[in-house]
């Protein structure tokens, strides 16, 4: 077990839809990090928070967006849903904001749209 | 450009075989990461080694930052250890902001 707390494990929709992701970090992180596991990309880096701050960008769509509360939870929001947006979604947290860090995965929420 | 690359893609081994998993990256790192993603799905932590060599049981890592590589080392496989073994890294400069970058993973199948 990492400590780090994702929900739900498995979430089926429609094309069109609208769903959010929700992620605990470890006690004592102040990062989190999204992360898509795709079939034809691979693992991909969507975006990071830091106290409650966007640090980071990686392949995120316009459709999709992200949040840090102040209880350091993150929500990842996926709207206009497409079939291609089937995939693994993790989330993974850290202690601080320089990469060297160790990053700690949860168990994914596995999306498929139909 | 900025580059995670393993080696090999795929590996069948009996159980009990020992094996080397490989990982070359192309510029210097803060971090680096061995995960197992068994067959469920889930990213297990293997090592943080973005130098230096580590032991844990079977297990065990080195990275050679000059050279740009690191090792994963499995002895006396078994079935459990079946799976996709990721390597990440954190580039110093540029390429990433913190982030892992992931390679392509080497599959494992261990035979009984």
């Amino acid at each position: 077990d990492s400590g780090v707390t994702q929900t739900p494990k498995h979430l089926i929709t429609a094309t069109g839809q609208r769903v959010t992701l929700r992620c605990s970090p470890r006690s004592g992180d102040l990062s989190v990090y999204w992360y898509q596991q795709s079939l034809d990309q691979g693992l991909q880096f969507l975006i990071q928070y830091y106290n409650g701050e966007e640090r980071a960008k990686g392949n995120i769509l316009e459709r999709f967006s992200a949040q840090q509360f102040p209880d350091l939870h993150s929500e990842l929001n996926l709207s206009s849903l497409e079939l291609g947006d089937s995939a693994l979604y993790f989330c993974a947290s850290s202690v601080g904001i320089s990469g060297r860090d160790t990053q700690y995965f949860g168990p994914g929420t596995r999306l498929t749209v139909l | 450009g900025i580059q995670v690359e393993q080696s090999p893609p795929d590996l069948i081994l009996q159980e009990g075989a020992n094996s080397t998993l490989r990982c070359n990256f192309s510029d210097s790192v803060n971090n680096l990461q061995w995960f197992h993603q068994n067959p469920w799905g889930q990213l297990i932590n293997l090592f943080y080694i973005p130098s230096g060599t580590k032991q844990n049981g079977r297990l065990s890592a080195t990275t050679v930052a000059t050279e740009r590589y690191s090792l994963l080392y499995i002895s006396s496989s078994q079935t459990t250890d079946s799976g996709v073994y990721f390597c990440a890294v954190v580039f110093s400069l540029g390429g990433s902001q913190g982030n892992l970058i992931f390679g392509k993973g080497t599959k494992l199948s261990v035979k009984p």
